[in-house]
């Protein structure tokens, strides 16, 4: 079956510790993105990927680091200068065909400070 | 800059009531999608259904369907016979043609449906 596959389901940082969220995915889809979702909010957009070895910021991209090496995979890192990480995290895929390919999502990450 | 609205953040439904989740947006570019999304507990976004802004007749998929007024600028999700399963939030999301692709999202309707 094709879909997005996101790991950990779970994810503790410590203070001062880089965390990786993986997101792999098998739709052969060029573009790729990833979403922060705090308590009872919308989805903001942290980076996207339309190409391999091509990404660019979204709209809350400070204190996170993307790549892009291939197609298959755009992981995030949370680094130490996000301050306030705790949120789940979602990726996404999407077919550049049209305006109507709707963006396939992963199970998402839940990440916490310890 | 584009911009979508939803309003309601919480609603109630009896079971087997149909149920209108409300959805305004904001854009100056001519061509663009409107999609809704559901996100139960567990948390994974499921498509729902896809309105384009050409598009001449209002979207359908099984129970729901989309009440597109182009004018007002609203793309309203319409769920018929709720069933108890149908509890989650709702997003209503947007992508124009210089978006790249990306999806800009409201801030979710959290149903409640009521045996």
């Amino acid at each position: 079956d094709g879909g997005i596959t996101q790991s950990p389901k779970y994810l503790f940082r410590k203070e001062g510790q880089n965390v990786t969220l993986s997101c792999e995915q098998n739709l052969n889809h060029d573009a790729m993105y990833w979403y922060r979702q705090d308590p009872g909010q919308g989805l903001r957009l942290i980076y996207y990927s339309q190409i391999v070895n091509d990404f660019q910021k979204g709209d809350i991209a400070e204190g996170y680091s993307v790549s892009r090496e291939k197609k298959e995979s755009f992981p995030l890192t949370v680094t130490s200068a996000q301050k306030n990480p705790t949120a789940f995290y979602l990726c996404a895929s999407t077919d550049r065909g049209s305006l109507g390919q709707p963006q396939h999502f992963g199970d998402g990450t839940r990440l916490s400070i310890l | 800059a584009q911009k979508i609205t939803q309003t309601q953040p919480g609603m109630f439904v009896q079971e087997k009531e149909a149920v209108t989740l409300d959805c305004t947006y904001d854009t100056s570019d001519p061509s663009y999608g409107l999609f809704w999304y559901k996100q139960p507990s567990s948390g994974e976004m499921i498509f729902l259904i896809y309105q384009g802004s050409y598009d001449q007749q209002n979207a359908t998929e099984g129970r729901y369907s989309l009440n597109f007024q182009k004018a007002r600028k609203s793309a309203n999700l319409v769920i018929s016979a709720s069933q108890l399963g149908d509890s989650a939030m709702y997003f209503c999301a947007m992508r124009w043609m210089d978006s790249s692709y990306k999806l800009i999202f409201g801030s979710g309707t959290r149903l409640l449906v009521r045996p």
